[in-house]
């Protein structure tokens, strides 16, 4: 069936060093693959997207990368500052028509950057 | 524009129980999603709606079900409540028909039964 793993479950940094999450999908028919950060206590918030016709997308610090090959995709972070402590899921939305509306969560990534 | 507004944000219920639980969608977002976020099984999909029609589900039993009324409300319903229900419960909503314009989730209702 659909499922995404992602690795680390927990990941913890020095303030200024770099952080990866690596996710791996099974449905190759996937298209959409959304990273959400969730704080302690708060909704989860859409932090970087990356579609299947694209290989890597980069906002700011943060950066996304796709291998459809593999079915891998990873997020990088740069210059960790502390608020960027709190629970990274990654997602993958399965292709099909069945599918629509829903998105497969990665466990999470709980990272912390120590100050 | 408002977010996401999901109600109650706390619900204490008995097993037994049944409960409903409220998403308003960001104005003009036709597409709602549900979701259950436990600490155990992550964030798992329970449906999607779309001008008022179930589009998906996800694998839930019965006893939840959903449904979205023409302003693009949804609600969703748990009933004969049993333990294992609680969690937080999460709504999402998307601008339009291709979940490529991404989801922007609610706060959560954290729904406990004992």
């Amino acid at each position: 069936g659909e499922n995404v793993e992602q690795h680390p479950s927990t990941l913890s940094v020095q303030e200024g060093d770099s952080a990866v999450i690596k996710c791996t999908y099974s449905d190759s028919a996937s298209n959409y693959f959304p990273w959400y950060k969730q704080e302690l206590g708060k909704r989860p918030q859409l932090i970087i997207d990356i579609r299947s016709n694209v290989g890597e997308k980069k906002d700011q610090r943060i950066a996304v990368t796709l291998n459809k090959t593999a079915k891998h995709f990873s997020l990088h972070i740069t210059e960790t500052q502390p608020e960027d402590s709190a629970v990274y899921f990654c997602a993958a939305h399965p292709g099909g028509s069945s599918n629509t509306g829903k998105l497969i969560f990665g466990q999470g990534t709980t990272l912390q950057v120590k100050p | 524009k408002a977010g996401v507004t999901q109600t109650p944000r706390y619900l204490i219920k008995t097993r037994g129980q049944q409960v409903t639980l409220s998403c308003s969608p960001i104005s003009g977002h036709r597409s709602v999603s549900w979701y259950q976020q436990t600490p155990g099984q992550g964030l798992q999909f329970l449906f999607e709606y779309f001008s008022e029609t179930q589009r998906n589900k996800g694998n839930f039993p019965g006893r939840f079900s959903g449904r979205q009324f023409s302003n693009s409300r949804s609600e969703m319903n748990v009933s004969t409540l049993e333990l294992g229900d609680s969690a937080l419960y999460l709504c999402a909503s998307s601008l339009g028909e291709d979940l490529h314009y991404g989801y922007t989730f609610g706060s959560g209702t954290r729904l406990t039964v004992v």
